[in-house]
């Protein structure tokens, strides 16, 4: 079975710090897809990234990181330097190869206060 | 702006009624997915469509039907509705078969039923 933890529900933080969601995975697939998604007020959802089980680089792009660590199922995003507009809901999702559906987190709410 | 044109974008029923929702992908993909978003299950993978054909199902209910036409497009049909059917249903698309392939979704029908 195919499972993401978001534990963190809520974060509040004010402009300019950094912050950091955590995500947890279960899945006994050695091949699987991890993603995380941007859902702003407006309600869209955004795409941020995708990443595959074989590819445990770090990512970066612009003020956004990704840490993937397979060792403890752990695949986090960190906003630096937060902006306003960084205010949203996070969802991070998994997939397997093969598997019929993504597989989303609770999700985290995340204000970012001027 | 993703490319998935979801209409109606907001729409208010009573209990009993049947609507429907209409999804147009981003053009050249083959797959179409429904998600329901509700605050007590999350995001919720319903069904997937891949050039006509149902390819998986999630957590649809019985009471719910999709379909997908030649163009492409797709179609969620909700009946008898019920008050736990309000919720915000996203439509999806991707170019490819496998769901491991990066999801494009759409800005979403808020459904109330009252």
């Amino acid at each position: 079975a195919q499972k993401v933890t978001q534990a963190q529900t809520e974060i509040s933080v004010v402009e300019k710090e950094d912050v950091t969601l955590d995500c947890v995975y279960e899945t006994r697939d050695t091949t699987y897809y991890l993603f995380w998604y941007k859902q702003p007020p407006s309600g869209e959802l955004v795409f941020l990234i995708r990443r595959n089980s074989f590819d445990e680089q770090n990512e970066i792009s612009g003020r956004y990181s990704w840490n993937f660590q397979k060792s403890t199922s752990s695949f986090n995003f960190t906003i630096t330097a937060s902006q306003v507009v960084d205010s949203a809901v996070y969802f991070c999702a998994l997939i397997s190869w093969g598997a019929q559906k993504l597989v989303f987190g609770q999700g985290t709410r995340l204000t970012i206060n001027p | 702006d993703s490319g998935v044109t979801q209409t109606p974008k907001h729409l208010i029923t009573a209990t009993g009624q049947r609507v429907t929702l209409r999804c147009s992908p981003r053009s050249g993909d083959l797959s179409v997915y429904w998600y329901q978003q509700s605050l007590d299950q999350g995001l919720q993978f319903l069904i997937q469509y891949y050039n006509g054909e149902e390819r998986a199902k999630g957590n649809i209910l019985e009471r719910f039907s999709a379909q997908q036409f030649p163009d492409l497009h797709s179609e969620l049909n909700l009946s008898s509705l019920e008050l736990g059917d309000s919720a915000l249903y996203f439509c999806a698309s991707s170019v490819v078969r496998e769901s491991s392939g990066e999801l494009f979704f759409g800005e979403g029908s808020r459904l109330t039923v009252l």
